[in-house]
């Protein structure tokens, strides 16, 4: 079975030019998230999908990012304009409602973001 | 506010030695405490903790949960080099979602 799948899994922009993630979560996992991860940091949630519905963005700095999950599967995550502050890795995982809490939460590789 | 503070924040040990991670935390609700090694980028699963004092253990690795005193520790036996990556722990909370409330990571170096 295929795993949480990212690309690209590096990028290198300008400040101020856009750029978006793409995300495939394990088939059958309802539950999607981004996390941000700087550089010396743990994860934070950025956004959260139940299916295709957004339940929690309140991490989300919606001036410059957006997300979206269309038919509930592969999701999209965007940076427009970027800023030097957004280098990171970005992480997406996905888990399963009937696993229990905690297990069945898996990530993927993630997209290391270089804004120059 | 919640909050999720590991120590030390970095370690560099000889293999064969023992090791001890400490995650300490405030969250409110709290349900679960959760152990990830990240070696390159993807967080990996170690364990999950819901209940005090009942150790689990996975080869070499063992972890505990003490919900009174709010921290759990994480000892590694017998440190391998293949040990070295960035060990995170993770909070979560009985609130329905499952979202994680990650530490900032123990950096743990282990040299032959």
């Amino acid at each position: 079975e295929a795993g949480v799948v990212q690309s690209p899994r590096y990028k290198i922009i300008e400040k101020k030019q856009p750029v978006a993630f793409w995300c495939n979560p394990i088939s059958g996992h309802n539950t999607l998230y981004w996390y941000r991860q700087n550089l010396g940091q743990g994860p934070e949630l950025l956004i959260r999908y139940e299916n295709e519905e957004a339940v929690d963005d309140s991490q989300l700095p919606k001036d410059r990012f957006s997300a979206e999950r269309l038919k509930g599967v592969d999701s999209t995550l965007k940076i427009q304009p970027a800023e030097l502050g957004d280098s990171a890795v970005y992480l997406c995982a996905s888990s399963s409602r009937d696993s229990p809490q905690g297990y069945g939460y898996t990530f993927g590789s993630g997209t290391r973001l270089t804004v120059v | 506010e919640d909050k999720v503070v590991q120590s030390p924040l970095s370690l560099v040990v000889h293999e064969g030695d023992t090791v001890t991670l400490n995650c300490s935390y405030e969250v409110t609700n709290f349900r679960s405490l959760l152990w990830y090694k990240q070696e390159k980028k993807a967080p990996t699963f170690l364990f999950m903790l819901t209940s005090s004092g009942i150790e689990k253990k996975s080869g070499r690795l063992s972890s505990i949960l003490d919900k009174k005193e709010l921290f759990s520790i994480l000892n590694i036996t017998a440190t391998q080099t293949g040990d070295s990556a960035i060990y995170l722990c993770a909070a979560t909370k009985s609130a329905g979602a499952n979202n994680l409330f990650f530490g900032t990571g123990t950096r743990l170096t282990v040299i032959p």
